[in-house]
């Protein structure tokens, strides 16, 4: 089945606690993307990247790291969680960077 | 600064009734995505769009863009409808930009 897999689905974590959030997908898609989801502010992206190796930045990458060694893995890293990176965060992948999104489950995060 | 506006923000509707999401952004596209998300749940891609018009099922999307608007219609809708809607800019290769989304609610 075509899928874009994330774990963990919720994650409760203290301030400073170095953490990793793995996105898989088993499409061969070029593009891949973090998102978080907060309310009254709706979605950001925070990091993409068109293919291996190659990743950039969105709207909010600051306290995150990202990296694409494989085509099908794209882990969202926190270096430093910090309480206002507490939110429900999402992958996505698609073909290319202008083609249909394909969405994970999310991955709902506390971090105290 | 690219923007994505999308109105209304909240829409309450009886089972039946014909839904138009509307969705504006200001710098020029390569592709508008629409995207579902259920309460409590994930998010599904419904339309991306660089022109025209497409239709699936009862939910029909439309982009003009000279008007640099794109719109969402729901016909007939049904409780099981009740979702976000959201809307983004997603030029290729640079950054996705969403709307803060619409909040359906359709009773029967």
């Amino acid at each position: 089945e075509a899928q874009v897999t994330q774990n963990p689905r919720y994650l409760i974590t203290v301030t400073g606690k170095k953490l990793t959030v793995t996105c898989s997908q088993n499409m061969n898609h070029e593009y891949m993307s973090w998102y978080r989801q907060d309310p009254g502010l709706g979605l950001r992206q925070i990091y993409y990247s068109m293919n291996v190796e190659v990743t950039d930045k969105g709207d909010v990458p600051e306290g995150y790291k990202v990296s694409r060694k494989e085509k099908r893995n794209f882990p969202l890293i926190l270096e430093s969680p910090s309480p206002n990176q507490t939110s429900l965060y999402f992958c996505a992948s698609s073909f290319r960077g202008a083609s249909p999104l394909h969405f994970g489950n999310g991955t709902r995060l506390t971090v105290t | 600064k690219n923007e994505v506006e999308q109105s209304p923000q909240n829409l309450t509707a009886q089972e039946g009734e014909f839904i138009t999401i509307n969705c504006s952004y200001s710098v020029g596209i390569s592709a508008l995505h629409w995207l579902q998300q259920h309460p409590g749940g994930g998010i599904v891609s419904l339309f991306m769009l660089s022109s025209g018009k497409k239709k699936h099922g009862r939910l029909i999307a439309t982009i003009n863009i000279q008007e640099k608007h794109s719109s969402l219609h729901i016909t007939a809708s049904h409780p099981r409808d009740s979702a976000v809607y959201i809307c983004a800019d997603g030029q290729a290769g640079t950054a996705l930009i969403f709307g803060k989304g619409t909040t359906l609610s359709v009773s029967s």
